[in-house]
């Protein structure tokens, strides 16, 4: 049982290349989360999904995209990766109003 | 939206101190979780406590939801507990995901 998981671990990408973040997790759950970590600061919700074939907007979604097309995945995509969005990206699940179990992270770093 | 502050915002102990660590929020929840995050950057759960008490080892935490407060005690400091530690909230029909505070950084010296 490995919990949630993302890949990669850590990426350096150029202004304007693209890039996928998958999470996955093996706890059946529902719902699904894409936060980012600013330095100094909280988690802040970027996207999430309430089952299979479902996404909605969080509180900072601009410049990011999200797919769910299996229950178990949760993809989040930078179609033109800007220097604003050097990060580290974490990834949640849960049940409806549960708690929420976190990934390991993604470093992203936007030259 | 809701609204979490925790403090204090940083705190400096020796090994064996106590602490309390406060988390106050500005609206009703239907969830509030407590986590550490490590040096290493990893968040590791510590509490899911929307009311009441919980205890695991040397780690409590208290929620007064009508308060809108919650309480992190951590007992005979251990330098394994630096970090910093965040208080979390879910308020609404619980589809959206959690609001946390900005964090208590904590540093326990040997």
């Amino acid at each position: 049982n490995a919990g949630v998981t993302q890949t990669p671990k850590f990426r350096v990408l150029k202004t304007g290349q693209s890039m996928t973040l998958l999470c996955a997790q093996d706890m059946n759950h529902e719902y699904m989360y894409w936060y980012r970590q600013d330095p100094g600061m909280g988690l802040r919700l970027i996207h999430y999904s309430v089952g299979e074939g479902t996404t909605a907007k969080g509180e900072v979604p601009d410049g990011y995209n999200v797919s769910r097309l299996k229950k178990q995945n949760f993809l989040l995509g930078l179609e033109s990766a800007a220097p604003s969005q050097t990060s580290v990206y974490f990834c949640a699940s849960s049940e409806a109003g549960e708690t929420q179990y976190f990934g390991p992270g993604t470093r992203l770093l936007v030259l | 939206g809701i609204q979490v502050e925790q403090s204090p915002p940083d705190l400096i102990l020796q090994e064996g101190a106590n602490s309390t660590l406060r988390c106050n929020f500005s609206d009703s929840v239907n969830n509030l979780q407590w986590f550490h995050q490590n040096p290493w950057g990893q968040l590791i759960n510590l509490f899911y406590i929307p009311s009441g008490t919980k205890q695991n080892g040397r780690l409590s935490a208290t929620t007064v939801a009508t308060e809108r407060y919650s309480l992190l005690y951590i007992s005979s400091s251990q330098t394994t507990d630096s970090g910093v530690y965040f208080c979390a909230v879910l308020s609404g029909g619980g589809a959206d995901g959690l609001t946390f505070g900005k964090g208590t950084h904590l540093i326990i010296q040997p």
